[in-house]
């Protein structure tokens, strides 16, 4: 099992440039989500999603948009990329049928925005 | 408002003794409390839980403690190891979802 892979690992935009990070697992999880992490404020949600063709908004979804066509791929679109937007975007998963059932994080996208 | 607060950005800690790492919630829907590990240039990785029928949960060397009355829960690392280095995210949802509010975390540092 690869678990969750998440590509590119390192990205640098111009501010107002587009892009889609990509987010994959391998374990037949229902549940997704996208986390950016921000010195000092831990990991915030953007969008999860609790099945194929089911996605919502986190806690800090502008900006950003999903789509989840399959199980296993969950990608995040930047729609037009702003400095304050720099930060670390982790992909995670997760069975999703118990509540509080471990989520498993892919290695990071580390995006600069210039 | 940070529902979730670790009020230590770091800590260290001699290799062998106790590291404790605290965590304050202010939300009293949470329910259920996880922490996470998180070494640099990884994802986090699952470390314990707990749940709020709980007061204490054990797995190894790490211990989870929660105090609903003060809305508090802390993990204890015992003996500490220089592997332990790692940045600890404490994280809190409730009952009825998959979504965690996690804390800023703090840079646990085990010296040899």
């Amino acid at each position: 099992n690869a678990g969750v892979t998440q590509t590119p690992k390192f990205q640098v935009l111009k501010t107002g440039q587009s892009m889609t990070l990509q987010c994959a697992q391998d374990m037949n999880h229902e549940y997704m989500s996208w986390y950016r992490q921000d010195p000092g404020m831990g990991l915030r949600l953007i969008h999860y999603s609790v099945g194929a063709g089911i996605t919502d908004q986190g806690e800090v979804p502008n900006g950003y948009n999903v789509s989840r066509s399959t199980t296993e791929d969950f990608p995040l679109r930047l729609l037009s990329a702003a400095p304050s937007q720099t930060s670390v975007y982790f992909c995670a998963s997760s069975y999703g049928g118990v509540t509080g059932d471990e989520q498993f994080f892919g290695p990071g996208t580390r995006l600069t925005v210039l | 408002d940070q529902q979730v607060k670790q009020n230590s950005p770091s800590l260290s800690v001699q290799e062998g003794r106790i590291s404790i790492l605290n965590c304050d919630y202010t939300n009293s829907m949470f329910d259920y409390f996880l922490w996470y590990k998180k070494y640099p240039a990884e994802g986090p990785t699952f470390l314990i839980s707990i749940s709020s029928i709980k007061d204490k949960n054990e797995d190894g060397r790490f211990t989870v403690f929660l105090n609903k009355s003060a809305k508090h829960l802390s993990l204890h690392i015992v003996p500490s190891q220089p592997g332990d280095s790692a940045v600890y995210f404490c994280a809190a949802g409730d009952n009825y979802g998959q979504n965690f509010v996690f804390g800023p975390g703090t840079r646990l540092s085990v010296l040899p």
